[in-house]
């Protein structure tokens, strides 16, 4: 069985702030990571994903996520946050699959 | 490429109508996906096509959904008779091969109000 959990379904920076943004995941077998993003308005947007190898892994838009297997993490971070960053965001976990089991989200603002 | 197109964008019924929902995938994307989330909470899968056939319909709710993919192009997604409880963001999804870790892409989705 796997389950996401999203700590925070509301989250506030600063514009020039770090952004962190937390991912829990349990899974009985290899778990695929997966951050979406959706903008207002759109659908949701892969922004990066972990398979195999590298732990880090870098995505769109300055993103970036470390699988943390010990602590069973995979927190979603960008240096410095930018007003367009404002969206709500979904962790995800699948194994070999074709269906994701995602986080219930968290809304990022971010304050000018 | 157009992307994953679903409508209406909106729609309100009043509980114990019907109401169909829409889909048209990137063309030539075989599989096709929905999903589903109720407000506040998770984004749920519902069912798996490929090409005109259901592969998995695990997550369809019960009986008064119904979905179908025409010539394995478009999808439509029927809801018959609507109940409160149904209320949410329905999303679909399509990829060229099936599997998450290529990624899929997915509509901007369906808001279903039932009142």
């Amino acid at each position: 069985a796997q389950s996401v959990t999203q700590l925070g379904s509301h989250v506030s920076v600063s514009e020039g702030a770090l952004v962190l943004l937390r991912c829990n995941y349990s899974s009985s077998v290899p778990p695929y990571l997966f951050w979406y993003v959706q903008y207002p308005n759109q659908g949701l947007q892969l922004l990066l994903k972990y398979t195999t190898g590298a732990t880090l892994v870098k995505g769109i838009n300055g993103f970036e996520a470390e699988f943390k297997k010990s602590e069973t993490s995979f927190h979603l971070t960008k240096p410095s946050a930018h007003m367009s960053d404002a969206a709500e965001y979904f962790c995800a976990v699948s194994g070999w699959t074709y269906k994701y089991i995602f986080g219930t989200g968290t809304r990022l603002k971010v304050l000018a | 490429e157009a992307g994953v197109t679903q409508f209406p964008s909106h729609s309100v019924i009043e509980k114990g109508q019907t109401v169909t929902l829409r889909c048209d995938p990137i063309s030539g994307h075989d599989n096709l996906y929905w999903y589903r989330r109720v407000m506040g909470k998770e984004i749920k899968f519902l069912l798996h096509f490929v090409k005109e056939s259901k592969q998995d319909e695990s997550g369809m709710p019960n009986n008064r959904f119904l979905a179908e993919r025409t010539g394995g192009t478009y999808s439509t997604l029927k809801v018959q008779p609507a109940e409160l409880e149904d209320s949410g963001v329905y999303f679909c999804a399509s990829s060229q091969a099936g599997g998450t870790m290529y990624g899929y892409t997915f509509g901007s989705g369906t808001r279903l109000t039932v009142v």
